[in-house]
């Protein structure tokens, strides 16, 4: 099936710092991608839908200019924490939906984002 | 609004059969997704229902009905290693995913 890689795995920063997450889809090219946040023992949250080349839709109640996403190919996405406090520590995931296909979605290994 | 409800937690013994409910109310309708998420894991895909029926993939089997705005998965001969938390998501009319908020499943010898 399709791969998505997203990277880091795992980070510990210090508060204040900046931390930037890659989604990568490797087999496949993916108009849209979504990123997603998970607090322990709770579902997916929806932060932002982001697609290739224009600006991020972002949910209510997620800041903007905190969680940044650039979508600058069809191939990759990226969430830029920036000002990590504490409370953004979360399990991060991005999924990736082929181009063309609506009803599917590939999920990365999630990002496990510590801030200390 | 839309809605999704599953219960929060079920436990069942190693072998048995189990059945996770999944109840939806959404604006619009374009699939039915089912996740297995193990702790500290992203979700990995199940299945998918568009069509009231049931589908059947070894073990896990899912059932929709459109009408009855209501889903299941089906989890036949259960391992230990099937101890996750089992996501129920629906494709709304916008082709966004609606999650539910899942429900752990606890396997027991």
């Amino acid at each position: 099936g399709a791969v998505v890689s997203q990277h880091p795995s795992w980070v510990i920063c210090k508060s204040g710092t900046s931390v930037k997450i890659e989604c990568r889809s490797l087999d496949f090219q993916a108009t849209t991608m979504f990123w997603y946040r998970q607090f322990p023992k709770q579902s997916l949250m929806l932060m932002a839908t982001s697609n290739e080349g224009s600006k991020a839709t972002y949910e209510q109640g997620v800041e903007k200019d905190k969680f940044l996403i650039n979508h600058a190919s069809l191939t990759l996405s990226t969430l830029t924490v920036t000002s990590a406090h504490p409370e953004d520590s979360s399990f991060y995931i991005c999924s990736a939906r082929p181009t063309g296909a609506e009803t599917e979605a590939f999920f990365g290994q999630g990002t496990r984002l510590t801030v200390v | 609004g839309q809605n999704i409800d599953q219960p929060t937690e079920m436990t069942a013994t190693e072998g048995a059969i189990v059945q996770i409910n999944c109840t939806y109310q959404t604006s619009g309708f374009n699939g039915l997704f089912w996740y297995q998420q193990h702790a500290g894991e992203a979700p990995t895909f199940l299945s998918y229902n568009v069509l009231d029926g049931l589908e059947e993939k070894g073990r896990f089997s899912s059932f929709l009905s459109r009408s009855k705005g209501y889903s299941y998965l089906l989890l036949k001969e259960l391992q230990m290693k099937d101890s996750a938390s089992y996501l129920c998501a629906v494709l709304d009319s916008n082709y966004q995913l609606i999650w539910g908020a899942g429900t752990k499943l606890i396997i027991k010898p």
